[in-house]
């Protein structure tokens, strides 16, 4: 079982439609959570970070961890053209770092 | 506020020919620092890290190699590139612990022909 899940994708939704992105994960001691968002032929650029359980929000993005799943989401609200990108998740606890191997999306106008 | 700097952006190098990628930052003291390779497709995969000056640590054993000569410059290198070696390497720095959140640099694109 592999530390860190997540979708590949692609994913294409039309524009101002709410868009999921999730991550599943093994290990109980991770306690930091983090979205990056990577444009393409780009460096990831970190969107949200998250500690514990709970939603943490940010314009329209929101970010939200179940600890209790071992699930994270990211959750983005009247999604626009330029949302598009690939959107990966990453985590760490336990001296240990993680990511994901990223969800393609496209926003369609 | 803190930046990281990558050079070349793109890079077109033939088999068994040398490689230098920089890395560089700005604003901040003592950053731990990473490089990653990134194939087309795929998540990242961690190469090397460094917690200090001439400190490195190897995750994947490769023909590539790191060094860091200074407290905020990151050198990745190789003696022989192989066809195997091509894809997006991207730097990486966090403060404090070692597991804190990273910021990537912009990346080098390498193609090795």
């Amino acid at each position: 079982q592999k530390e860190v899940e997540q979708d590949p994708g692609p994913l294409s939704v039309p524009e101002g439609a709410i868009v999921s992105l999730n991550c599943t994960y093994s290990n109980s001691a991770f306690q930091y959570f983090m979205w990056y968002r990577q444009y393409s032929r780009k460096g990831p650029e970190l969107l949200m970070y998250t500690y514990s359980s709970g939603n943490k929000e940010d314009g329209r993005f929101t970010a939200q961890v179940d600890k209790s799943s071992k699930y994270i989401s990211l959750f983005i609200r009247d999604s626009q053209p330029s949302d598009s990108a690939t959107y990966l998740c990453a985590m760490s606890g336990g001296n240990q770092f993680y990511f994901g191997t990223g969800t393609s999306l496209t926003v369609i106008p | 506020s803190q930046t990281i700097h990558q050079w070349p952006a793109t890079l077109v190098q033939p088999v068994g020919s040398p490689l230098s990628l920089e890395c560089t930052v700005e604003g901040t003291s003592n950053p731990n620092l990473y490089w990653y390779r990134q194939a087309a497709g795929r998540g990242l995969q961690l190469l090397f890290y460094s917690v200090g000056i001439g400190q490195i640590s190897s995750e994947v054993p490769q023909n590539l190699s790191a060094s860091r000569p200074q407290d905020r410059q990151f050198i990745l290198s190789s003696k022989k590139l192989l066809l195997s070696d091509s894809g997006f390497y991207l730097c990486a720095w966090s403060s404090g612990g070692q597991y804190n959140e990273q910021f990537f640099g912009p990346g080098t694109r390498l193609t090795v022909l």
